[in-house]
């Protein structure tokens, strides 16, 4: 399976304080994605990182990807409320369509 | 708004009734899927059409019949369903369907489907 692992599972923090939360995956990838899933909504991309590149930047959001350990993490800065979402990191390795994990379930605490 | 939209946002219907899920994109892409959203469970890929073409069949049961009459619609025809099949159904398009590359997908807001 290609499927990624989000970790930790949850993740509860006070709003202004940094988030941090991890990814791995099993195979060879050409690109990982992040993606956050607000309740019961549709996911929206957040950032791409290739796998020649090991780190990449987008606003508070700083990805960092480490091929030789097969895992990414996602660094969101200065947390808000509306950060609190769910956060995905789908991969591609061939052809095949995204695979899914459950995701890091993300709350901001006012 | 990601250029993607989905109808109709929410669905009841009954195990014996006959529904379709609606799903257009105005992004211009050529590739565009259906996913299933479980509650407590992982994202599922269901179809993959590129250029209008079906590319990827993940095991679905026969009452779900994806169709994409043109590059900018795609349809999930519903029958027969269980309760086991509620869920959000997510649908996205993206550029291409080629390995590597860019293949950011943008995904409409879903339909909450509810089978009683």
């Amino acid at each position: 399976s290609q499927q990624g692992e989000e970790d930790p599972q949850a993740l509860s923090i006070q709003e202004g304080e940094n988030a941090t939360m991890n990814c791995s995956y099993k195979t060879s990838i050409n690109n990982l994605q992040w993606y956050r899933q607000n309740s019961g909504r549709g996911l929206v991309h957040l950032i791409l990182i290739r796998s020649n590149e090991r780190e990449k930047h987008s606003g508070r959001l700083r990805v960092t990807l480490d091929t030789s350990k097969k895992s990414s993490s996602l660094l969101i800065t200065a947390s808000r409320a509306a950060d609190t979402a769910s956060y995905f990191c789908p991969h591609r390795g061939g052809a095949d369509g995204l695979t899914f994990g459950k995701g890091t379930h993300l709350i901001i605490q006012p | 708004e990601t250029g993607v939209t989905q109808t109709p946002r929410h669905l009841v219907m009954g195990m014996t009734n006959k529904k379709s899920l609606k799903c257009e994109q105005h992004l211009g892409h050529n590739a565009m899927y259906w996913y299933k959203q479980s509650a407590k469970k992982p994202l599922e890929l269901m179809f993959v059409y590129s250029l209008e073409e079906r590319v990827e069949n993940n095991s679905v049961p026969s009452r779900f019949s994806p169709e994409c009459p043109n590059s900018s619609h795609l349809f999930l025809h519903l029958h027969t369903l269980q309760p086991e099949d509620s869920a959000l159904y997510l649908c996205a398009s993206s550029q291409d369907y080629t390995s590597g590359g860019n293949n950011e997908q943008f995904f409409g807001p879903g339909t909450r489907l509810t089978v009683l």
